[in-house]
């Protein structure tokens, strides 16, 4: 496609369930990056993958948070037993290359509400 | 915690009007990047400046990176009502890939 593209949009979820959120990123993008955007904060970093390899993950904010890119394209940011403090946009980005002077490109988020 | 800080938090200005935004930074950084969101959407690149650049131009932007003071400011010039959005400042990290976000300036252009 022409930029990332994230699934579901929105996702209403009752506190403890599991919920699956999907990243497509551009078409040959090397780096894929995950970020948690509080409501009316700016973006903080989740997790960086290079390819398949997850590379960096010291910002997940619990061991509830789980990311997988197994293929080197398609990531899944997982988070179990949802608490209402994981209420949040979360956005992938993917770039080009590895490098951190690489432009981000950013999908549309997914909006999380946990009740 | 987040790298940055956008001063002022919110901006409310007339169509044709330039409007300015500053950023604060905290540790030394290779580049510094400005990104628009608009409401209910993700966040676009505006533009890139590196560390031994000190000022970049894209279109009606303009942007300064003064490393000695660690801050940068974006200037849009002659605005308008499509501008309205929320701008965030991102710089990288020491040996990091990922971005360093920013509290963000909503700019409020009205027609």
């Amino acid at each position: 496609g022409a930029g990332v593209s994230q699934s579901p949009r929105y996702k209403v979820a009752k506190r403890g369930q599991d919920v699956a959120l999907r990243c497509d990123p551009i078409s040959g993008h090397v780096s894929l990056f995950w970020y948690q955007q509080a409501l009316g904060q700016g973006p903080e970093f989740l997790t960086y993958f290079q390819n398949e390899a997850q590379l960096d993950k010291s910002g997940l904010p619990s061991d509830r948070f789980f990311a997988e890119r197994p293929e080197g394209s398609v990531s899944t940011l997982k988070i179990q037993r949802t608490q209402q403090e994981d209420s949040a946009v979360y956005l992938c980005a993917s770039s080009l290359g590895s490098g951190n002077q690489e432009t981000q490109y950013f999908g549309p988020g997914t909006r999380l509400l946990v009740l | 915690s987040q790298q940055g800080e956008e001063d002022p938090q919110a901006l409310s200005i007339q169509e044709g009007e330039n409007a300015t935004m500053n950023c604060s930074y905290k540790t030394s950084i290779n580049n510094l990047q400005w990104y628009r969101q608009n409401s209910g959407r993700g966040l676009v690149h505006l533009i890139l400046i590196r560390s031994n650049e000190r000022e970049k131009h894209s279109g009606r932007l303009r942007v300064t990176l003064d490393t000695s003071k660690k801050s940068s400011s974006l200037l849009i010039t002659a605005s308008r009502a499509a501008d309205t959005a929320s701008y965030f400042c991102a710089t990288d990290g020491p040996g990091a890939n990922n971005l360093f976000f920013g509290t963000g300036t909503r700019l409020t252009v009205i027609p």
